[in-house]
């Protein structure tokens, strides 16, 4: 059985640095892995998605690596802001026809 | 549309009343996830769409939970004798299915307190 585990659960770093958030998953069979950010109060806003076939995937300051043989990926955010606060949940497909699942998610504070 | 559009954003209704929650996902999405998040929690999986297929219900917490998807389409979440614990924000997503795609995209959510 697939189990998603993020560590730290929480974390408060000052504005300007970089940093990152860690997902780990005990069956390296994926299909993908996709990190969102949720913000209080709001619905869950797609990061990045990388399929099994990938390494890495960047989007502005985000950069989210796969190593599937280790069971681990990593959202790295560089120059980190406070907008940038919220939680963040990193989330594992095991196929293309089904659900997700889900790590508990990082909630991240970014201090000005 | 644009996005995955949920309604009502925020519902508060009496203990024992049934309610209605509706997503219309991503025009071409054939996948369509119901999820429920309580206060200070993670995603809780109720439900399942794909295409025609039959839905995988094994999220349900009880025989109050129902939810059908017209036409491939608009979905409806109904809860019937509503309960305290119930309270929770229900956040529907969906996406396409296929080789290089799997991206899931996900509404604001509606927000539902049982008194």
């Amino acid at each position: 059985k697939q189990e998603v585990t993020q560590i730290p659960a929480a974390l408060s770093v000052p504005e300007g640095e970089n940093l990152v958030l860690n997902c780990s998953f005990t069956d390296s069979a994926i299909y993908n892995l996709q990190w969102f950010r949720q913000d209080p109060g709001k619905g869950l806003t797609s990061l990045l998605l990388i399929q099994s076939s990938q390494r890495e995937q960047t989007s502005g300051r985000l950069n989210a690596s796969l190593d599937k043989s280790s069971g681990r990926s990593t959202l790295y955010i560089a120059a980190s802001q406070p907008g940038d606060s919220a939680t963040y949940l990193c989330a594992v497909g095991m196929d293309s026809n089904y659900q997700l699942i889900w790590g508990a998610g990082t909630k991240l504070i970014i201090k000005p | 549309g644009a996005g995955v559009s949920q309604s009502p954003s925020n519902k508060v209704t009496e203990k024992g009343k049934d309610v209605e929650l509706r997503c219309d996902p991503i025009s071409g999405h054939t996948a369509l996830y119901w999820y429920r998040q309580s206060l200070g929690q993670g995603l809780e999986f109720l439900i399942y769409f794909q295409g025609n297929s039959a839905p995988d219900k094994s999220g349900l917490p009880s025989d109050r939970f129902s939810a059908e998807r017209t036409g491939g389409s608009v979905s409806t979440l109904t809860i019937q004798r509503t309960q305290q614990e119930d309270s929770a924000v229900y956040l529907c997503a969906s996406r396409r299915q296929g080789e290089g795609t799997g991206e899931l995209f996900f509404g604001e959510g509606s927000r539902l307190t049982v008194l």
